[in-house]
């Protein structure tokens, strides 16, 4: 079983488009983050998420906005996509606690802007 | 200054090889320190977590010194499926909370027959 799965996988589209990628985790997990892998192989974080708190990461555009149905969910909306969004973007999840819990991260969604 | 820095390599072995990663972090209140691997267009995965006391799991070893603000990985007896991405990874946590993982940008290792 998928511990932590995305999709779509791959996504194309034109710039100014409004996209969803969708993130969902089976671990029981009551954390949940969005990072972006750019096209240097940085991996920076975007969101973490709980029940209780989002905190977002402030050189994020609020053209992104991550929306959480449920524990087990937590999607990403982009508005107005631009060509630097292209990227890969990794959802990943994790107990909460005062040390570290491991991440689990999902096999990522290829997003490229035309 | 980069938050976590690294060679990027990459670093082409043969198999066998023992090879060496270093990694140093600018932020002393960093706390918690590990190595992830990322396979070619895959996810990162942890790795190993890095003890202040330095330790071993199997051909790898960790070490952090934290006067230096420098960890280290080292693998010994290279094999042709340690080929991956390396990535340093720091984190603070605040006040009983986990901070965000900072990552490094990553070290290529490349083991050759």
């Amino acid at each position: 079983d998928t511990a932590v799965s995305q999709t779509p996988k791959y996504l194309v589209t034109q710039m100014g488009n409004d996209k969803s990628i969708k993130c969902e985790q089976n671990l029981g997990h009551d954390t949940m983050y969005w990072y972006k892998q750019d096209s240097k192989k940085f991996l920076k974080i975007m969101f973490s998420y709980n029940n209780k708190e989002l905190i977002i990461n402030e050189t994020v555009p609020n053209r992104f906005s991550p929306k959480s149905p449920d524990k087990a969910h937590l999607n990403l909306h982009i508005n107005s996509l631009e060509l630097g969004d292209s990227a890969v973007y990794f959802c990943a999840s994790s107990h909460e606690g005062p040390i570290y819990n491991e991440q689990f991260f999902g096999p990522g969604t290829r997003l490229t802007v035309l | 200054r980069k938050e976590v820095e690294q060679d990027p390599g990459p670093f082409n072995v043969p198999e066998g090889a023992t090879v060496a990663f270093n990694c140093t972090y600018s932020n002393s209140a960093s706390q918690s320190f590990f190595w992830y691997r990322q396979d070619c267009r895959k996810e990162p995965k942890l790795l190993m977590s890095v003890y202040s006391s330095g330790n071993e799991d199997g051909r790898f070893t960790a070490q952090l010194n934290r006067a230096s603000q420098y960890i280290s990985l080292l693998i010994r007896d290279s094999k042709l499926s340690d080929s991956a991405t390396y990535l340093c990874v720091v984190q603070m946590n605040y006040g009983g909370s986990q901070g965000n993982l900072i990552f490094g940008k990553g070290t290529k290792l490349s083991v050759k027959p």
